[in-house]
This record gives structure tokens, C-alpha cells and sequence, in this order.
């Protein structure tokens, strides 16, 4: 089944605790992204990779970072988590070029106390 | 950054009504729009995508899209309780990679 699997579905954490949200997909897609969700403001992108190795800032880029070793993996780490930083968190993937839809996560309930 | 403007909602409208659902965008030369479901707590999912001018039908769904004025709309024919949820309209950016979401119409339909 062609899936993007994020993990985990639920996180509570503390203020400072480094922590990593994984992301994969088995559709062999290039392009992958993080979107964060908030009430009022609509899903806003992180970070994006538009192949192993190539990683670009989406519009909120601050307080994360991210990797692609690998073309189906794309893990967001927040290296000191902030309260601010509390939200839900999506991974999507798709084909590159801009007819191709794009395939989301579960999502990642992220709370930072 | 490329603008793509929806009504909040809430839009409500009674079992088997047509639900019409409206979003704009500010880039004249964005190519494929894309409409998406999210229900609460859940991922977006794709349920239309267009890319010519005109009207494109999918079941009980039916997108327009009018480049000339920069619109593009979702129609829900005989509307269901399932049908509450939220659309996201999306519009590639102008690198074509990256997918820009307008906040979303929550849509209640009542019984």
C-alpha cells in the first residue's frame, strides 16, 4: 500500500528536550516536506527535499532542522523545543513537477510544556 | 510569497444541498490547482485537481476553474454529514515544487 508513514502520532515533551519526528514513504517520490498546522493560520511549510542531499526552507523554517540521506526518509528534528513550537505536524511526499499531487502523513500532535 | 485566499467558514447548508466552495489566487501564472478534505485531527487528502479552464466533474464533486479572474471553486452536489470537513485549496508555487494552502472553508452539513 503507497503510503507516508509518520511516527510518532502523539509527542509531549518538555521545553529543550531535542526530539525527532521520522517520516517515510514507499512511492519512490523525489520531493518530500514538513507542514505545520495551526488554528487560524492553515498549514504552513517547514522545511522541503527535492532529492537525497537537496533540503530548502519552507516559510517557517526557524527552530527546525532537517535531513535526507536517504530518497524515502525525511526526519524533522527540533533541537530545543519551545512552547511555541506546539502544533500538528505533517510530512507529505510526492513526484516532482507541479501536476503531481502531494501525499500526506497521519500527522504529528507535538506538545512542548 | 503566492497568495491563495479562502473563506473560513463556517459554511453550513442542509443534506442534499449543493455546498459551493471558493478560493483565489494571486499568481497569473499558476498552472494546477488542487482541492483537499481534511477532517479533524486528520490529513489532508486529495479529492479533485484542475488544470484547465472550465469545469471538471468527479462524482458528486465538480471543480471550476477561471484563470481569467484568478478562481477556482469546488461544487458538492446532494451534500452529505459526511461531507463536513475541511477544504484546503492548494496552488503550486512558482518553483512548482512547493504546494501553497489557503487556510481552509469548514464546511458543516446539516441533517
Amino acid at each position: 500500500e503507497a503510503q507516508v508513514t509518520q511516527n510518532p502520532r502523539y509527542l509531549i515533551t518538555v521545553t529543550g528536550k531535542k526530539l525527532t519526528v521520522t517520516c517515510s514513504q514507499n512511492m519512490n517520490h523525489e520531493y518530500m516536506s514538513w507542514y505545520r498546522q495551526d488554528p487560524g493560520l492553515g498549514l504552513r511549510q517547514i522545511y522541503y527535499s527535492m532529492n537525497v542531499e537537496v533540503t530548502d526552507k519552507g516559510d517557517v523554517p526557524e527552530g527546525y532542522k532537517v535531513s535526507r540521506k536517504e530518497k524515502r526518509n525525511f526526519p524533522l528534528i527540533l533541537e530545543s523545543p519551545s512552547p511555541n513550537q506546539t502544533s500538528l505536524y505533517f510530512c507529505a511526499s510526492s513526484l516532482m513537477g507541479n501536476e503531481n499531487q502531494a501525499f500526506f502523513g497521519q500527522g504529528t500532535r507535538l506538545t512542548v510544556v | 510569497q503566492k497568495e491563495v485566499e479562502q473563506n473560513s467558514g463556517p459554511l453550513s447548508v442542509p443534506e442534499g444541498a449543493i455546498a459551493s466552495l471558493n478560493c483565489t489566487y494571486s499568481d497569473r501564472g499558476s498552472q494546477s490547482f488542487f482541492w483537499y478534505r481534511q477532517y479533524s485531527g486528520k490529513s489532508p487528502e486529495l479529492i479533485m485537481s484542475i488544470y484547465s479552464n472550465g469545469d471538471k466533474e468527479d462524482g458528486r464533486f465538480t471543480a471550476q476553474l477561471n484563470k481569467a479572474s484568478q478562481y477556482v471553486s469546488l461544487l458538492i452536489r446532494d451534500s452529505q454529514p459526511s461531507d463536513s470537513a475541511t477544504y484546503l485549496c492548494a496552488v503550486p508555487s512558482g518553483s512548482g515544487y512547493a504546494l501553497n494552502f489557503g487556510k481552509g472553508t469548514s464546511l458543516l452539513v446539516t441533517p
